[in-house]
């Protein structure tokens, strides 16, 4: 049930761009996108609903695939406060439940 | 800005010892949860509470409860704590699509 994120881990320089992908076993009601830094707390990125549709936040977009049934997190012109864990996480079942599962995390490390 | 408390913030404690984790919150949001994270690791859904009175395991097993007598309260509570419960505990609740995390409280259980 736990959604998959790959890669585990990503090293960039600033400026580059990353990728971040999450999938499902499950068919998916949406996707939800969180970061977290070393020692903080989660904190909420953005939510992609089912639809495919594409949001944004600072220079960070995703996009969903309900048929693929995966999400892609984009990081655009990386720079180190991008630096970070970020989690993907699943509502099960599907629907508005409130009840989020989280992937096992992508450790992203910019370096000047 | 979501203004969500927990206390302690860090627990050194003896095996078999009872301990209390708190959370509280002043947004008055229904939904809220506990994940066990260790460090650099996944979070785990632990429990979760709809409610006053609601109250669901999550996915994660654990040997913690918990109660929701107040909206405000979300406290977890283990009976008898052993090494293995040494963990980061994470409270959140959650308005609409978007979860508030607190600051955590970290177990080590000795």
């Amino acid at each position: 049930q736990q959604p998959v994120q790959s890669p585990q881990a990503v090293i960039l320089r600033e400026g580059e761009d990353a990728v971040i992908n999450c999938s499902s076993s499950k068919a998916l009601y949406s996707v939800h996108w969180y970061r977290q830094k070393h020692g903080e707390a989660p904190v909420f990125l953005m939510i992609l609903l089912k639809g495919g549709e594409q949001k944004g936040h600072e220079k960070i977009s995703a996009s969903f695939n309900e048929k693929k049934q995966q999400s892609s997190l984009y990081l655009t012109a990386s720079q180190l406060s991008y630096s970070g864990t970020y989690f993907c996480g699943t509502e099960i079942p599907p629907g508005n439940t409130g009840k989020l599962i989280f992937g096992q995390g992508t450790t992203l490390q910019v370096k000047p | 800005e979501a203004d969500i408390y927990q206390t302690p913030r860090y627990l050194v404690i003896g095996t078999g010892k009872k301990i209390t984790l708190e959370c509280s919150q002043t947004m008055g949001h229904d939904k809220m949860y506990w994940y066990q994270q260790d460090p650099g690791m996944e979070l785990h859904l632990i429990h979760y509470s709809y409610g006053v009175n609601s109250t669901e395991k999550g996915d994660l097993s654990s040997e913690s409860t918990v109660s929701r007598i107040r909206t405000e309260h979300f406290p977890l509570t283990l009976e008898s704590a052993r090494p293995s419960h040494t963990s980061q505990y994470l409270c959140a609740t959650r308005l609409i699509n978007e979860q508030f995390f607190g600051p955590g409280t970290r177990l080590t259980v000795l």
